[in-house]
């Protein structure tokens, strides 16, 4: 099955630092990845729409200075979390689009990184 | 848009029992929905979709039912087990897009 790989899993930074955090679609290939942030006890809100060898597309409200997505390859999408602050402290999760035998669009995620700026 | 609740509804349910879970979203655009099962500290995982020119879809131990009148979407699972305790959440997507939006999402605990 499709299999979308998350790194780090966990980063721990200082103030005004920044983070990149790498999503891999290790057996398919992905045009399209997305980056969703999810604070305790919360659901899933999206961010961006990050899409191989163009801009990503930001969810309003969501900084594209501050959070920076690269989708260079079918894939690798990276996140950048520039000038980290405390607020920015979370559960980043990526995901990928993968087609199902069936001919379904399943949206595959990885297992999450855990941010926490000091 | 985006989900965001300050907490998440619990559903406790004795073990062996059936669970119901329940979600209602928001675009009646909406053509596709997958129901998603988080357990603490990892990433969602997939456990039974449907799509939109369907009413009811039937997994191993699960069952989804969509009511398109009311928009409204519920998981079921049959003989609840210890390991079915996470939080469930159900995305939807919108017709001529990829965009997932999750729903605020529902605790599962299961009772010994």
């Amino acid at each position: 099955g499709a299999v979308v790989s998350q790194h780090p899993s966990w980063v721990i930074c200082k103030s005004g630092t920044s983070v990149k955090i790498e999503c891999r679609s290790l057996d398919f290939q992905a045009t399209t990845m997305f980056w969703y942030r999810q604070f305790p006890k919360q659901s899933l809100m999206l961010m961006a729409t990050s899409n191989e060898g163009s801009k990503a597309t930001y969810e309003q409200g969501v900084e594209k200075d501050k959070f920076l997505i690269n989708h260079a390859s079918l894939t690798l999408s990276t996140l950048t979390v520039t000038s980290a602050h405390p607020e920015d402290s979370s559960f980043y999760i990526c995901s990928a689009r993968a087609v199902t035998s069936s001919g379904a669009n399943v949206l595959t995620f990885g297992a999450g990184s855990r941010l926490t700026v000091l | 848009g985006e989900s965001v609740g300050l907490h998440l509804p619990t559903l406790s349910v004795q073990e062996g029992d059936n669970s119901i879970i329940n979600c209602a979203y928001s675009n009646s655009a909406s053509d596709y929905f997958i129901w998603y099962k988080q357990e603490s500290g990892k990433g969602p995982q997939f456990i039974i979709d449907i799509r939109s020119n369907m009413d009811k879809r039937q997994g191993q131990r699960v069952t989804v039912l969509l009511n398109k009148t009311v928009k409204h979407l519920s998981l079921q699972i049959a003989a609840t087990q210890p390991g079915d305790s996470a939080v469930y959440f159900c995305a939807e997507k919108t017709s001529g897009t990829y965009k997932y939006i999750f729903g605020t999402g529902t605790r599962l605990k299961v009772l010994a």
